[in-house]
This record gives structure tokens, sequence and C-alpha cells, in this order.
């Protein structure tokens, strides 16, 4: 099955900073990688998703980009606000598969005024 | 619409107990999820259902059960819990999109 592996496991950035999450996943038949983010005692909420038929995909201050060849996918996010810290989890879905997720084991990502 | 709803928000189970969790979904969504959530780590999946009738095992199935008698509902069941069941549980459903929509967790303590 899919393996996704999610890096790093926390990350600390000063506001308006930029932060960088990255996910490798093993097998080259997935084709959607969504992004999810979730606030302490709250649900995960996709923020910004990607398929494999796109190398990259902005939405205002957060973009993910893809790389194929490498299997490997990142979320970039800019002009990081406090409001960001929380965790973010990367996913991967294997193409016929029934719309079946495999996540990242996520990041901590806390931005500090 | 409501989206995805679960029941209870939080509950403490003694070992060997028995409990159904439930949840609903009101956007006529064929795929549903059970999910569990250890602390600070990543999502695993419970069992899955592709429609009405259909479950299957996810990654970690031992000590559940589904059922999916209606499009709406997909409660799990937990039979002699045990504290390695401790964890956070979410449902999630999704369309035709690959979103998936996440209920708002049930926070399971067994002692």
């Amino acid at each position: 099955g899919e393996n996704v592996e999610q890096h790093p496991s926390t990350l600390s950035v000063q506001e308006g900073d930029s932060a960088v999450i990255k996910c490798t996943y093993s097998d080259s038949a997935s084709n959607y990688f969504p992004w999810y983010k979730q606030e302490l005692g709250k649900r995960p909420q996709l923020i910004i998703d990607i398929r494999s038929n796109v190398g990259e995909k902005k939405d205002q201050r957060i973009a993910v980009t893809l790389n194929k060849t490498a299997k490997h996918f990142s979320l970039h996010i800019t002009e990081t606000q406090p409001e960001d810290s929380a965790v973010y989890f990367c996913a991967g879905k294997l193409a016929g598969s029934a719309r079946q997720l495999t996540f990242g084991s996520g990041t901590q990502l806390t931005v500090l005024p | 619409n409501a989206g995805v709803t679960q029941t209870p928000k939080f509950r403490i189970l003694k070992i060997g107990q028995s409990m159904t969790l439930q949840c609903t979904q009101d956007m006529n969504h064929n795929y549903m999820y059970w999910y569990r959530q250890d602390p600070g780590m990543g999502l695993k999946l419970i069992y899955y259902s592709v429609g009405a009738g259909i479950t299957d095992k996810g990654e970690v199935p031992n000590g559940y059960n589904v059922s999916r008698s209606t499009t709406e509902d997909f409660p799990l069941r937990l039979e002699l819990a045990a504290p390695s069941q401790t964890s956070v549980y979410f449902c999630a459903s999704t369309g035709g999109q690959d979103e998936q929509f996440f209920g708002p967790g049930t926070r399971l303590t067994v002692l």
C-alpha cells in the first residue's frame, strides 16, 4: 500500500517568515495530494490540494508543489501569521482506491510573534 | 447542511465495556471513513465504506466493527474496550471530488 512520510515533525518560524513542509510518497500510482490543517482540539480541515497532472497550485499565502519523478510534494506558507500555528498533515491517494487517503505523521508549526 | 456529525463528543469506558460511535452525514456522500488519531500522531484508517451495505477494513481494524445500512449513517462499534483504544476518533466522508470532510471527533478514554 501507500506510505507517506512527512518532515519536519516540528517547525518554528518568526512571524512574517516562510514555512516549508515536505512529504514523500511511495506509490507512483498516487494521483491526489491534499494538505490538512488541524488546530488544537479541532477537526482536520482541507487547506489546499493538488492532483498529479499539475506541478504547482497557489491559494493566496499557501502553495503546494509536486515532483512526480522524485515522488515528493511540499507545502509552502509565506508571510506566516500567528493564526497559522497548527498541525499540518499531508496525505496521498492511490488511483483506483476507494478514495482512501494515507496520511503523514504531521508537522507542528509554531509561528512566533 | 450540517456536514458530518459525530456523537458523543467525549466518553470514558471501563475495560471490557462496549459502545457505538455514531457518524452521520447529510451531503449524500457514498464514501465514508473512520480514523483514529493517537496523541501527536497522524490519522490511521480503521474501516471505510463505498456505499450502503459495503464496508471494508482499513489499516487498523482489530477490535472494531462497522455497518452501513443507509447512505447517511456509518456507526463504529467497539467490543470489549481496551486501553489501547484510547484515542480521538474521526469520521469523514467524500463525494465525487476526493476532498474528505471530517466530523468534530469523539474523544474516547478507556480505563
